[in-house]
């Protein structure tokens, strides 16, 4: 019965390659996020959607596309995988403007 | 920019050993002020949210209090189960975007 749920959970793969990583989350929020967490445990928001609908998309490279098929799940995919990365990504959801509930993040690490 | 801003970077405490840890914003239009726990390997998890200067709330050994500028995390008697990484964030904008901050990891001595 985990809330928010992301796979996988690690992600070891070569520079340039494209991977996905999934979410989903049984809480019935309406909005879902994706955040980059660094080296150094900084905490950045890359993308938001809520009902569908990307409504944050803070300054990514566009190698990042979002996608978000329902309510319940948000995808990301990365293309040609570069070394700076690497770095866990955690999916989060909640209701518009209520606190937001992470998944326990997928771990990429760039060769 | 927004920005928000924890100290001390890192802190040590004995058991029962009560303390503070801080966090400044620099948030325009600020919607509410966050207080996360991490624990490695292991995504954040919501404690509490404080929305007006003087506000304060309480979870156990935790109480969290909000000013025009800083919020601040009480820990009254920690244990070691306390020890884990607090994130700090400040949410802005009608889409709710959280600012967070380094974060203070958190190590209590049995």
């Amino acid at each position: 019965d985990t809330a928010v749920s992301q796979t996988p959970k690690y992600l070891v793969t070569q520079m340039g390659n494209d991977k996905s990583i999934k979410c989903e989350q049984n809480l019935g929020h309406d909005t879902m996020y994706w955040y980059k967490q660094d080296s150094k445990k900084f905490l950045k928001i890359m993308f938001s959607y809520n009902n569908k609908e990307l409504i944050i998309n803070e300054t990514v490279p566009n190698r990042f596309s979002p996608k978000s098929p329902d309510k319940a799940h948000l995808n990301l995919h990365i293309n040609s995988l570069e070394l700076g990365d690497s770095a866990v990504y955690f999916c989060a959801s909640s209701l518009r403007g209520q606190p937001q509930h992470f998944g326990d993040g997928t771990r990429l690490s760039i060769l | 920019e927004d920005q928000v801003t924890q100290s001390p970077e890192a802190l040590r405490l004995q058991e029962g050993e009560s303390s503070s840890l801080n966090c400044s914003y620099t948030v325009s239009g600020l919607r509410g002020l966050f207080w996360y726990r991490q624990d490695p390997g292991k995504g954040p998890e919501f404690l509490f949210t404080l929305y007006s200067a003087g506000e304060e709330k309480e979870k156990e050994r935790l109480k969290a209090t909000l000013t025009k500028k800083e919020s601040f995390l009480h820990i009254t008697a920690p244990k070691p189960e306390d020890s884990a990484t607090y994130l700090c964030a400040g949410s802005t904008g009608a889409n709710s975007k959280l600012t967070f901050g380094k974060g203070i990891t958190l190590s209590v001595r049995p």
